[in-house]
């Protein structure tokens, strides 16, 4: 299994700002997924985070928006740009162990409120 | 876009009871997966089911796949309390496409 732990666990941002949020896992994995969870709603895939390389974005996701790093096989980062209040949402973190791996293990969670 | 419908949307039952929520889901997958989200908090994954597999127990849960149908249940038994949170199907196609979630079932089971 692999433990996810996300940083920061809630935030308040005021409009047109930038939050950066970070994503560990306490061992190295093939996959990881950045979600996002509207107020009520499930879970929405944002983008496959790819280590060294570009992340892919779902449709209606993009890069400006949302940029992803991802350096090694243990961490990534997704940033929410020019922040409105749409974008107020719970933003999970996701892994899977190995490509052989199935199961997917979330982290608890980045709850954002933007004013 | 979402991989699947749960229904009922909310089940609301006393403690003690079985719940039942089932999921349909659009595209074929390779394998259907069950969380848990108590309120406001990460999703707990409760169980896995493969493509070719029909059915599957994990302590007083019991998940059924009908591939033909494309859909699955997700049964509790002799609820409780705590019990109480939103049950979410996810599905995953073949290779390493990640999940794709329904819209969840929010379960309030009453003391």
């Amino acid at each position: 299994s692999a433990v996810i732990s996300q940083k920061p666990s809630r935030d308040i941002c005021q409009r047109g700002t930038s939050l950066t949020i970070q994503c560990q896992v306490d061992s190295q994995v093939t996959m990881m997924f950045w979600y996002r969870q509207q107020p009520g709603q499930s879970l929405t895939l944002i983008a496959t985070a790819n280590q060294g390389s570009e992340a892919t974005y779902e449709s209606g996701f993009v890069i400006d928006k949302f940029p992803i790093s991802r350096p090694n096989l243990t961490f990534s980062t997704l940033t929410v740009s020019n922040m409105s209040p749409e974008d107020s949402s719970i933003y999970l973190c996701s892994a899977r162990a190995s490509s052989g791996q199935e199961t997917q293990y979330f982290g608890p969670g980045t709850r954002l409120l933007v004013l | 876009s979402q991989q699947g419908e749960e229904d009922p949307q909310a089940l609301s039952i006393q403690e003690g009871e079985n719940a039942t929520m089932n999921c349909s889901y659009k595209t074929s997958i390779n394998n259907l997966q069950w969380y848990r989200q108590n309120s406001g908090r990460g999703l707990v994954h409760l169980i896995l089911i493969r493509s070719n597999e029909r059915e599957k127990h994990s302590g007083r849960l019991r998940v059924t796949l009908d591939t033909s149908k494309k859909s699955s249940s997700l049964l509790i038994t002799a609820s409780r309390a705590a019990d109480t949170a939103s049950y979410f199907c996810a599905g995953s196609a073949a290779g390493n496409t990640p999940l794709v979630f329904g819209k969840g079932t929010r379960l309030s089971v009453i003391a």
